[in-house]
């Protein structure tokens, strides 16, 4: 069954910790993103990658990295520089090309106890 | 740069009733334009795409968009909504012809479909 799988699907972060976000794909995929969600905002671009060993910010990189070691996986760290990291997290794939739509994950709520 | 307005937070239709969703958008060149649908706690799901010929483009579930260059408009349509269209709804634009650009996503419009 393809697709992409993000885990876990609730987390809570204490203050000054940080938290890893898991997103595994089994489309084949060269390109990689990840979105954060709050309410009224739409969809904000964090960091994407088009391929494996590579990757690029997005425009609300403070406060979070990424690696992409395997073309399958694309982690995503919040770190405790972000200060405000309470949200719904999406990652998304898509094939190389401009016009390709994108597959998402079903999210991680992020939560601060 | 490039960007995406979607001038309505909320839409409310009655079952059975044509619904329409706003977008418009801005970008430097010609775009690639799409509309995506999110249910509760899940990720989006892609409704349909605008590329190039036809400027009406037909999706999944029944929704089709229409691209209108002039008013730089790319409006979501159904022409009979049902229950189960109740979702929040995005309208998404990357520049065509850009080499690798990423999706510009716009703050989404909740539609509700009352029985």
């Amino acid at each position: 069954d393809g697709g992409i799988t993000q885990s876990p699907k609730y987390l809570f972060r204490k203050e000054g910790q940080n938290v890893t976000l898991s997103c595994e794909q089994n489309l084949n995929h060269d390109a990689m993103y990840w979105y954060r969600q709050d309410p009224g905002q739409g969809l904000r671009l964090i960091y994407y990658s088009q391929i494996v060993n590579d990757f690029q910010k997005g425009d609300i990189a403070e406060g979070y990295s990424v690696s992409r070691e395997k073309k399958e996986s694309f982690p995503l760290t919040v770190t405790s520089a972000q200060k405000n990291p309470t949200a719904f997290y999406l990652c998304a794939s898509s094939t190389a090309g401009a016009n390709e739509k994108l597959f998402f994950g079903s999210g991680t709520q992020l939560s601060v106890l | 740069a490039q960007s995406v307005a979607q001038p309505e937070d909320q839409v409310n239709v009655a079952e059975g009733n044509p619904l329409t969703v706003k977008c418009t958008y801005s970008v430097s060149g010609n775009p690639y334009l799409f509309w995506y649908v999110q249910y509760p706690n899940r990720g989006l799901q892609f409704l349909l795409k605008y590329i190039t010929g036809d400027n009406l483009v037909k999706g999944s579930y029944g929704f089709e968009a229409e691209f209108n260059k002039s008013q730089t408009s790319f409006h979501l349509k159904k022409p009979s909504a049902l229950v189960s269209d109740s979702a929040l709804y995005f309208c998404a634009v990357k520049m065509m012809n850009s080499g690798y650009s990423t999706l510009t996503f716009g703050k989404g419009t909740m539609l509700l479909v009352s029985p």
